[in-house]
């Protein structure tokens, strides 16, 4: 069975400092994993999967197979980076996505 | 290029009845996933096509059913609505043999 997990519901900052979101995953395969992002009034989008290894946004997580984590980190946050993160697996053939219940992330000013 | 449209954006139903949602991919896109996200919750995995096929089912009943046309759109029917079916409905698309999906704004469904 798949299963994510995202500890927090709700995370707050302030303009400026380090963001972590936490990312757990229960998979018994090689699992691909996914960071979805919804700005206010926007429709969820792809923020980074973890086999392109790109930055976004300032935005990177990291695969970490041994504690199944893949944590969404930005080493200083900004206003606009508040909004409702969901990060997100996939395993097998047919794309399925299994998604945690999100982290509302706010960035204070 | 045109994104993922849903239709209708709200929906009000009373328990019993059915109801269809309707979803355009992505231009380009041959598949597509519905999602059901209750208030609170994650989006949860409903049923996906691929060239009119149906290419996997997450854990929801038969009432719940789709089609997908040749243009690749698709449709959601939902049969003997139940109040727990309340919820945002989400349609994404991708190309065919990606896990990158593209998300429409979702049809809100509520069941009095």
């Amino acid at each position: 069975a798949q299963r994510v997990t995202q500890p927090e519901k709700l995370l707050s900052v302030f303009k400026g400092a380090p963001v972590e979101l936490k990312c757990n995953y229960s998979y018994s395969g090689s699992p691909e994993l996914f960071w979805y992002v919804q700005y206010s009034r926007q429709r969820l989008q792809l923020l980074l999967r973890h086999i392109s290894r790109e930055s976004i946004k300032g935005f990177t997580a990291d695969l970490n197979k041994g504690e199944t984590s893949f944590h969404l980190k930005k080493p200083f946050a900004q206003e606009e980076d508040s909004a409702m993160y969901y990060c997100a697996l996939s395993g097998g053939s047919n794309y399925k996505l299994t998604f945690g219940k999100g982290t509302l992330l706010t960035v204070n000013p | 290029e045109t994104g993922v449209t849903q239709s209708p954006t709200h929906l009000i139903k009373t328990r019993g009845q059915q109801v269809t949602l309707r979803c355009s991919s992505q231009s380009g896109h041959n598949t597509v996933s519905w999602y059901q996200q209750a208030l609170g919750q994650g989006p949860q995995f409903i049923f996906q096509y691929y060239r009119e096929e149906e290419n996997g089912r997450g854990n929801f009943p038969p009432r719940f059913s789709g089609l997908q046309f040749p243009n690749y759109s698709s449709e959601l029917n939902v049969n003997a609505l139940e109040l727990d079916d309340s919820a945002l409905y989400l349609c994404a698309s991708s190309p065919g043999g990606q896990a990158k999906l593209f998300f429409g704004s979702g049809t809100q469904l509520s069941v009095l």
